[in-house]
């Protein structure tokens, strides 16, 4: 079954340090997406990094890196110095299989809470 | 440029009347996504559109839910005699429907069955 597991209900940073969100999924397709959204309170989804199951390189985008793990099954999500703003749920989502259309499963979410 | 929009914000309906919720995505993004969010289950995926049709239905709860997509734009969703489990943040996402593009989401439909 397909199937995206985050098993930190919560985590707490302080400022400006690193922190690591965990992600795994569970997937028999060879072709699969995996993305990493940001929620704050005010409800919006944000979206942040892409990682594509044939990338050879660990995604970036500014703060945030993917670290990608294949044989692992495992796409953790790796803010760098943390900010008082990055407090918010964070999903893991999977896009499986290259012909599903798309749509994405999600996990259950990592609640981040950043210490001044 | 405009993002997903989502009408309305909030809904408040009494048990058993119908609703309909609509989505209006990134102009020109083929691919329209369903999901709902609810405290007990997380993000679940409803339906999604490719264009007006609709491939994949599979995560419609029920046959009281029920989702059209008009001239490859706007979509609605309906909810028929609406139940309290329904109570949840309905939201939407649109992509250009390419694999791994990625969806953007409309700020959600918060309804509240009572």
């Amino acid at each position: 079954a397909q199937k995206i597991t985050q098993t930190q209900p919560g985590m707490f940073v302080q400022e400006k340090e690193a922190v690591t969100l965990d992600c795994t999924y569970d997937t028999s397709d060879p072709s699969y997406g995996l993305f990493w959204y940001k929620q704050p309170s005010s409800g919006e989804m944000i979206f942040l990094i892409y990682q594509g199951s044939y990338d050879q390189q660990n995604a970036t985008e500014g703060r945030y890196s993917l670290n990608f793990q294949k044989a692992r099954k495992s796409a953790n999500l790796v803010i760098s110095a943390s900010q008082l703003g990055d407090s918010a749920m964070y999903f893991c989502a999977m896009s499986p299989g290259y012909n599903q259309g798309g749509k994405l499963i999600f996990g259950q979410g990592t609640e981040l809470s950043v210490k001044p | 440029g405009a993002g997903v929009s989502q009408s309305p914000s909030n809904k408040v309906t009494e048990k058993g009347k119908d609703v309909e919720l609509r989505c209006d995505p990134i102009s020109g993004h083929t691919a329209l996504y369903w999901y709902r969010q609810s405290l007990g289950q997380g993000l679940e995926f409803l339906i999604y559109f490719q264009g007006n049709s609709a491939p994949d239905k599979s995560g419609l709860p029920s046959d009281r839910f029920s989702a059209e997509r008009t001239g490859g734009s706007v979509s609605t969703l309906t909810i028929q005699r609406t139940q309290q489990e329904d109570s949840a943040v309905y939201l939407c996402a649109s992509s250009s429907g390419l694999f791994g593009e990625t969806q953007y989401f409309g700020p959600g439909t918060r309804l509240l069955v009572l």
